[in-house]
Formats: C-alpha cells, structure tokens, sequence
C-alpha cells in the first residue's frame, strides 16, 4: 500500500532556530497538505499545496511558516524561528485529485521546540 | 469558522458490545470523512460520505451521514479489542474551492478483552 513518509519523526530544536520537516508524498498524488496537532487538541490545517504553490492557508499559517517542493518529490515545511508555542505533530498528507476524497496523511514529526 | 463536535470523548465496553459515537456541527459540510489514530501515528482514511442521508458499511462499521449534512454516526457492531483508538470526523466545508478539513477532538474508544 503506497505510503506518505515523514522525516524526521521526531525533532528537538532550540527557540528560535529554522526546522525543516519533510514528506514525501504518494508519487502519483497531486494535492498537499500540511496540519499539525497540539498534543491533547485536535488536528488542525496549516496549508495547502497544488501546482506547485499554496492553495489555501490557515491563521496559523503566518510569514515563519513556509512550504515548497523542491524537487518534484520531496515537499517541506519550514519554520523559520521556532517558537514554544510551536511543539506539536506535524503531519503531512496528500490525495490524488481535488474534491471530496480521502487524505492519505504520513505518520508525522513530532516537533520539540525547548 | 466551522465546529465539530464528537461524543463522547471517552468511551469503555467490554468485546462484544455495540456503540456508537457520534459527531455534530451546526454548519453543512460537502462531505465527512472519519479517520482512526493510532497513539504517535497518522490519521488513517476510514470512509467518505458525502450525500445527505448516505449509509456506508466497512465490516462491522456503519457510518452514517445527516440528511443536512450537518452531522454524522459511526456505530460498531460487536466491538474488538482490535478496534481500540482514537475516532476522528473532519468535514470538509460546504462551497467551492476549498477542501481544507476541519477535525473533531475525536472518540478514545477502548473495548476491553
């Protein structure tokens, strides 16, 4: 069964530094997507990627965050000075087509900010 | 901003039992999807429904979906140790364009051996 793969699955990083978390999608997936999920809350959406730009943001998707596909396969998100705040799963997911399908989502990074 | 709502939040029977959680908005959504997670994992894709009044069956899981679209059931027949997790409904919003899902705090479902 195709698989979306996160990397890494758990990061620890120091307030203020840049963190990339990365996905590689299902090869033959179109749309993309970052949420996270705050430990205890529930998940919610950061981005949406198609054609190589974002499609919809979220309010919590401010000017640190920053996604992008560098190379056809690989698809990141960056923060680029973390914050406390920011610790959480952070899952990337994918689908192969626009309207009303199922995501596939990767088993997420867990992100330390300390 | 669109809610949902899932009860209940916790949930514990014994193997062999029936249940059924339930997730509710006052807003329409184009379609619902209910997930599973496993503690450290990913959401994992259950079923989609997406036309009012819809009932899909997955084993012993039937997923049904309001006539408004505004709500939804799951109901487990003879439940399992194996169906122990974390149950998830996120809904996509009515209107064009956007298909960003919005996530219930999910059912933690333990069926106890």
């Amino acid at each position: 069964e195709p698989e979306v793969t996160q990397t890494p699955s758990h990061q620890v990083t120091q307030m203020g530094q840049e963190v990339i978390l990365r996905c590689v999608p299902i090869s033959n997936h179109l749309y993309f997507y970052w949420y996270r999920q705050i430990l205890g809350q529930k998940v919610e959406f950061l981005v949406s990627f198609y054609n190589n730009e974002i499609s919809e943001k979220s309010e919590i998707f401010d000017d640190q965050f920053s996604v992008e596909r560098p190379d056809g396969s690989n698809f990141t998100l960056k923060i680029r000075s973390t914050k406390l705040e920011d610790s959480a799963m952070y899952f990337c997911a994918s689908k192969v087509r626009t309207g009303l399908y199922g995501y596939t989502f990767g088993s997420g990074t867990r992100l330390t900010v300390v | 901003t669109q809610l949902l709502e899932q009860s209940p939040q916790f949930l514990s029977i014994q193997e062999g039992e029936n249940l059924t959680v339930y997730c509710n908005s006052s807003s329409v959504f184009s379609s619902l999807q209910w997930y599973r997670q496993e503690p450290g994992e990913g959401p994992v894709l259950l079923v989609t429904v997406v036309t009012g009044g819809e009932v899909k069956k997955l084993k012993r899981l039937t997923f049904q979906f309001g006539d408004a679209r505004k709500d939804s059931s799951l109901h487990i027949t003879a439940a399992q140790p194996g169906d122990t997790g974390l149950y998830l409904c996120a809904g996509a919003p009515s209107g064009a364009g956007s298909y960003q899902l919005t996530f219930g705090k999910g059912t933690k479902l333990s069926v106890i051996p």
